[in-house]
């Protein structure tokens, strides 16, 4: 069974602060990974899909890196703002499967 | 314009009925999604067709039976509904097969089986 294990389950910060989430996928066979941002009655918006290891992203003040031989992904968030309130979720894509979504990191930034 | 749109938005039901949701793409894209949201929040892929073409299968039952008319809409039809279908289904479209390409969901559907 592949696991796709997101840490932490949730976070609370102030606005101004800086953080980051762990998304945890199995090194063999990889062939993609997704960070999705999921607010509330919404559905999810793909930030970032990533494929070679060492891979880095950046869209505004949020970016992610790769790391496929130890089959982990950061998710860095600067400055948050309390619009970055959400669920961040990652997916994994290795060969011969579908699309394996994480449980989420849940997201509240108060102002 | 929405990129992904799916209806109805709720649905609710009793067991044993059949129900369909539908769900369009304006992007141009080849491959559309069935998703499942489960009741622990995982998301799940249940169907995958690109072009028309059936190309993934999950586990489902066979009382859920998608339709792609044409590369633009994947229907969900869903026979005999049982409780444990209540669910919140996520149709989704990417460019093209095998996941290495962004997907683009909708709004969701809250089906509710009483």
């Amino acid at each position: 069974i592949l696991n796709v294990e997101q840490s932490p389950q949730s976070l609370h910060v102030q606005e101004g602060d800086s953080t980051n989430f762990t998304c945890s996928f199995p090194s063999s066979n990889f062939y993609a990974l997704h960070w999705y941002r999921w607010e509330t009655a919404k559905s999810p918006e793909a930030l970032f899909v990533m494929t070679l290891n060492g891979d880095e992203k950046k869209k505004g003040r949020i970016s992610a890196t790769l790391n496929t031989k130890e089959g982990y992904s950061y998710l860095y968030i600067k400055g948050s703002q309390p619009e970055d309130s959400a669920t961040y979720l990652c997916a994994f894509y290795q060969a011969g499967t579908a699309l394996i979504f994480g449980k989420g990191t849940t997201l509240s930034v108060s102002s | 314009d929405t990129a992904v749109s799916q209806t109805p938005k709720y649905l609710v039901t009793q067991m044993g009925n059949d129900k369909s949701i539908k769900c369009e793409q304006n992007l141009g894209h080849d491959t559309m999604y069935w998703y499942k949201q489960d009741s622990k929040k995982f998301l799940k892929i249940m169907f995958s067709y690109n072009n028309k073409e059936l190309i993934i299968n999950e586990t489902v039952p066979n009382r859920f039976s998608p339709k792609s008319p044409d590369k633009a809409h994947l229907n969900l039809h869903i026979n005999s509904l049982e409780l444990g279908d209540s669910a919140v289904y996520f149709c989704a479209s990417s460019y093209t097969t095998g996941f290495t390409y962004e997907q683009y969901f909708g709004p969701g559907t809250r089906l509710t089986v009483t």
